[in-house]
């Protein structure tokens, strides 16, 4: 089936480690995106990609890094340096209509 | 900023039950959608629909781009409709790229 898989689910991290959060899509998209969403809010853009090896700075890309490297990945780090990391996060891809889709999410919490 | 109105903030309804939701936006409307985001926190695509109406199912979905504003419509509601509904439109501009205005949402609970 075509769609958008994320990688953990769950994932704990102890204050002060790295985390990678997986993103792959069979869509044939050519941009993918990646969302945080806190409790009883809306989403908030992390980092977007239109095309390979060119990726974008979204409204709070600070603490969080990316790579663009195959069409059908953007796996999103989640650093040390970003200061309140426990969130719900999303991972889309769009086609050049502009309609999104998204992967199921990955809840990440710092312990 | 761009201001998304979702009305009603929460909607208790009996299984069977018939609802509409409506969303607002204070700007143009281009790539509207709406999402049923499910309790385990899924987003799940209901409805891509920049103008005009669309049904699929027990939902149907209308926007009226002119007046910038959108329904969605839910008849005979089963419990698995229960989650919270979304409006989004996702902008697709050099300088907005990504950038979604979305909706507080609906929180949709229906009774057996």
């Amino acid at each position: 089936d075509g769609g958008i898989t994320q990688s953990p689910k769950y994932l704990f991290r102890k204050e002060g480690q790295n985390v990678t959060l997986s993103c792959e899509q069979n869509l044939n998209h050519d941009a993918m995106y990646w969302y945080r969403q806190d409790p009883g809010q809306g989403l908030r853009l992390i980092y977007y990609s239109q095309i390979v090896n060119d990726f974008q700075k979204g409204d709070i890309a600070e603490g969080y890094s990316v790579s663009r490297e195959k069409k059908e990945s953007f796996p999103l780090t989640v650093t040390s340096a970003q200061k309140n990391p426990t969130a719900f996060y999303l991972c889309a891809s769009s086609e050049s209509t502009g309609e999104l889709f998204f992967g199921e999410g990955s809840r990440l919490t710092v312990l | 900023g761009i201001q998304v109105e979702q009305s009603p903030p929460d909607l208790i309804l009996q299984e069977g039950a018939n609802s509409t939701l409506r969303c607002n936006f204070s700007d143009s409307v281009n790539n509207l959608q709406w999402f049923h985001q499910n309790p385990w926190g899924q987003l799940i695509n209901l409805f891509y629909i920049p103008s005009g109406t669309k049904q699929n199912g027990r939902l149907s979905a209308t926007t009226v781009a002119t007046e910038r504003y959108s329904l969605l419509y839910i008849s005979s509601s089963q419990t698995t409709d229960s989650g919270v509904y979304f409006c989004a439109d996702p902008k697709m501009t050099t300088d907005s790229w990504g950038k979604l205005q979305f909706g507080a949402g609906t929180q949709v609970v229906v009774t057996p």
